[in-house]
C-alpha cells in the first residue's frame, strides 16, 4: 500500500496551545517521513523530517514522534502561534525509490489570537 | 535569486486548448518533479526528471507530456485541456533522487479550465 492517511483534516488552536497532527502509514519500506508546511499561495516548504532510527526529532516549536512497531508519525507544534496557520503535509517515501513523496491528505491548521 | 520559478503563476483557458507550464530552478539539483494538488488540496506527484531522464512517470493521461531541455529546467505541456485539470501545479527540485534530500517547491501555477 502506498498511502498516507494524516488526521485531523483541520484544527483550530489557541494561540499558545499545542497543535497535533497525525499520520498513518502501511508500507514498511517508507523510510523517511518529512512534513510540509504550505501557507496561501505558496508552494509547500519542509518543515522537520525523521527517518526510523529515532523515535523523536525537534527542532524549535515543532517535534516529530515516529512509532515504528505502531507505523504512525505525529507532529506537535508547542506554544502554537497566528504565523503557525497553514496547512501541513505529512509524507513518506522510501530510500531508492527515486525520491517519490507520498503525501499525506493535508491539515489545515487555524490558531486564534 | 528565486530558488524554483514557475511560469505563468495563473493560467485560464478554455476546454481543448493546448497550454504549456514552465518551471526553472537555479539550485543546482539534479532532480525535477512536477506535482498537482487538487481543489482538496491533496498533493501528488505526476513526474520526476533526473539529469533530463524521466525517472517517475504516474498514472498520468497521455495528454500531459514533460520535457527536461536542461537539468534547471523541467516544462510540463498539457494538450487537449479538460475540465477536470483545473488544479495547481507545482514544480520542485531535489539533489539526486534516492538519497530523500528536500524537495524545494516552487510558487504554484493556477490553471483553471473554462
Amino acid at each position: 500500500q502506498q498511502q498516507v492517511k494524516q488526521s485531523p483534516q483541520s484544527l483550530i488552536v489557541q494561540k499558545g496551545g499545542i497543535s497535533i497532527i497525525n499520520c498513518a502509514y502501511e508500507n514498511t519500506a517508507f523510510d523517511y517521513f518529512p512534513w510540509y508546511q504550505q501557507f496561501p499561495g505558496k508552494g509547500p516548504a519542509l518543515l522537520i523530517a525523521i527517518r526510523p532510527d529515532v523515535s523523536e526529532k525537534k527542532e524549535g516549536r515543532f517535534t516529530i514522534s515516529f512509532n515504528k512497531s505502531a507505523k504512525q508519525f505525529s507532529l506537535h507544534i508547542m506554544d502554537s502561534q497566528p504565523g503557525d496557520s497553514a496547512t501541513y503535509f505529512c509524507a513518506a517515501s522510501s530510500s531508492g525509490n527515486t525520491g517519490k513523496l507520498i503525501f499525506g491528505q493535508g491539515t489545515t491548521l487555524q490558531v486564534k489570537p | 535569486d528565486t530558488a524554483v520559478s514557475q511560469t505563468p503563476k495563473y493560467l485560464v483557458t478554455q476546454m481543448g486548448n493546448d497550454k504549456s507550464i514552465k518551471c526553472e530552478q537555479n539550485l543546482g539539483h539534479d532532480t525535477m518533479y512536477w506535482y498537482k494538488q487538487d481543489s482538496k488540496k491533496f498533493l501528488k506527484i505526476m513526474f520526476s526528471y533526473n539529469n533530463k531522464e524521466l525517472i517517475i512517470n504516474e498514472t498520468v493521461p497521455n495528454r500531459f507530456s514533460p520535457k527536461s531541455p536542461d537539468k534547471a529546467h523541467l516544462n510540463l505541456h498539457i494538450n487537449s485541456l479538460e475540465l477536470g485539470d483545473s488544479a495547481v501545479y507545482f514544480c520542485a527540485s531535489s539533489t539526486p533522487s534516492g538519497i530523500q534530500e528536500t524537495q524545494y517547491f516552487g510558487p504554484g501555477t493556477r490553471l483553471l479550465v473554462l
